[in-house]
C-alpha cells in the first residue's frame, strides 16, 4: 500500500536558518502531495501542495517540489522564523472514487530558538 | 467560507458517560472524516462519509458510533469510553472524487476519567 517517510527529527534550529525536512513517499498510482503543519493544541493546517510531477508547492517561505523520478517532497524555507515552531506532517491522496485517504508520514516536530 | 468548525473544544467524561462530538461545513463537500490523533503522533483515520453514507470504517471499536445527518453535519457519538480513548479528534473535508487538499478542524480533546 501507500506510505510516506519523512524524517522524523526533532529539529531545533537557530532564527533564519536553513531548514530541509524530508519527505519521500511510494504509491501505486498518482497521488497529490502535501504538507501539513500542527501548531501545539491546534489542528492541521494546509501548508502547501504538489498534484503533479514537477509541480512546486510554496506558501509562507516553504517550498516543496514533486520529484516523481526520486519519489520525494522535501519541505525547505530559506530562513525559518520562531513562529515556525510546529510539528510538520508530509503526506499523499490518491484519487478513489470519493473515499480518498490521507496516508501521513510520522511528523517531524521543528523547534526554532531566537 | 473555508472553515470546519468542531465542538466542544475540550470535553471530560467518565466511562459510563454518553456523549458527542460535532462537527460542521459549508464548503459543499461531500466526504467528511473522522481522526484520533494521541501526542506525538500523525492522525489516524477513523471513519470517512462519502456522499451521506458510511464509506470506511478503520476497525473502530463500536463504542465509537459515526453519524452524518446531512452534507455538513459529522457527528461523533462516545459510549463506555477507556481513559486510553484520551486524544485529540479531529473532523476533516474534502471535495470528494478527486486528489485536492483535506480540510481540517481545530479539534475536540478528549479527556476519559
Amino acid at each position: 500500500g501507500d506510505s510516506v517517510t519523512q524524517m522524523e527529527g526533532p529539529v531545533t534550529l537557530s532564527e533564519e536558518a536553513f531548514l530541509t525536512i524530508n519527505c519521500t513517499y511510494t504509491a501505486t498510482g498518482y497521488p497529490s502531495l502535501f504538507w501539513y503543519v500542527q501548531y501545539p493544541g491546534e489542528g492541521l493546517q494546509l501548508l502547501l501542495k504538489a498534484t503533479k510531477a514537477d509541480d512546486k508547492g510554496s506558501n509562507k517561505g516553504f517550498e516543496a517540489t514533486y520529484r516523481k523520478e526520486t519519489t520525494s517532497f522535501h519541505l525547505e524555507k530559506g530562513s525559518v522564523q520562531v513562529s515556525d515552531s510546529a510539528v510538520y506532517f508530509c503526506a499523499l491522496m490518491e484519487p478513489q472514487g470519493g473515499s480518498e485517504k490521507l496516508v501521513f508520514g510520522k511528523g517531524t516536530k521543528l523547534t526554532v530558538n531566537p | 467560507d473555508t472553515e470546519v468548525t468542531q465542538t466542544p473544544k475540550h470535553l471530560v467524561m467518565g466511562m459510563t458517560n454518553k456523549k458527542s462530538l460535532k462537527c460542521e461545513q459549508h464548503m459543499g463537500h461531500r466526504a467528511m472524516y473522522w481522526y484520533k490523533q494521541k501526542a506525538k503522533k500523525p492522525p489516524e483515520l477513523m471513519f470517512v462519509y462519502s456522499y451521506e453514507k458510511l464509506s470506511i470504517n478503520e476497525s473502530v471499536p463500536s463504542r465509537f458510533s459515526p453519524e452524518c445527518p446531512n452534507s455538513s453535519l459529522l457527528n461523533l457519538h462516545l459510549h463506555a469510553l477507556q481513559p486510553e480513548d484520551s486524544a485529540l479528534y479531529l473532523c476533516a473535508s474534502h471535495l470528494a472524487g478527486g486528489a485536492d487538499e483535506q480540510f481540517f478542524g481545530p479539534g475536540t480533546r478528549l479527556t476519559v476519567l
